[in-house]
């Protein structure tokens, strides 16, 4: 059974200081996904990694996928408020032409203060 | 317009009560998911369609039921709702366009509330 853990599940930041969230999962897989969902809305796509090695920056958020490590990182660099969201990693070990399949991890709650 | 559109939005029901939740697409994928958050559990998926044909369970679809009436219409039910089913539902639709990335896209959400 595949399972997905992220890590920290709270993340209190202040404006202006980077952090790290990381998704590790437990079974081989090369593609991994971050979301990110406000309240009370639905999730919006920010990053799709399909290999080792693949790393992806939007912005102040840059995402990174360890296929061996099992690891995946989502990094924030000088964080704003308007980052404040719950961030989820989510990963698909389907294969084939069964992908989008996909277990998600319980979420990263970040709030950025000033 | 949403590209993926759930009806309703919100809905409060009491135990025993017959519920759908309605998922319509306009981005002609042919893949759709249904899948339930709750707090501190992410999102766990409930049934998947990967055309109109195909309908398959997920990983809790115990008290659940499916139709894909179409290709852009897929439907979830709970015969008789218990409280344990409150949550907030989400449909997902993916596309088979190369590269296949596999990455979902996701309707507004349907809060149900089970009395």
């Amino acid at each position: 059974e595949l399972k997905v853990e992220q890590n920290p599940l709270f993340l209190s930041m202040q404006e202006g200081k980077n952090y790290t969230i990381y998704c590790n999962y437990s079974t081989t897989s090369d593609r991994l996904y971050w979301y990110r969902q406000d309240p009370g809305k639905s999730l919006e796509s920010l990053f799709v990694l399909l290999s080792n090695g693949a790393v992806k920056q939007e912005g102040r958020l840059m995402a990174s996928l360890d296929t061996k490590a099992r690891l995946s990182t989502l990094h924030i660099t000088a964080a704003v408020h308007d980052l404040s969201a719950t961030y989820f990693c989510a990963v698909d070990m389907s294969g084939g032409t069964s992908y989008g399949k996909l277990t998600f991890g319980q979420g990263t709650i970040l709030t950025v203060h000033p | 317009d949403a590209d993926v559109t759930q009806t309703p939005r919100n809905r409060i029901t009491k135990t025993g009560k017959r519920i759908m939740l309605e998922c319509s697409q306009t981005k002609g994928h042919d893949r759709m998911y249904w899948y339930r958050q709750d707090p501190g559990l992410g999102l766990r998926l409930i049934y998947y369609s990967f055309d109109v044909k195909d309908i398959n369970k997920g990983e809790i679809s115990d008290g659940y039921s499916v139709s894909r009436q179409a290709q852009a219409k897929f439907s979830l039910s709970l015969e008789s709702a218990i409280p344990n089913q409150t949550a907030l539902y989400f449909c997902a639709t993916s596309g088979p366009t190369a590269p296949n990335t596999g990455e979902l896209f996701f309707g507004e959400g349907s809060r149900l509330t089970v009395l």
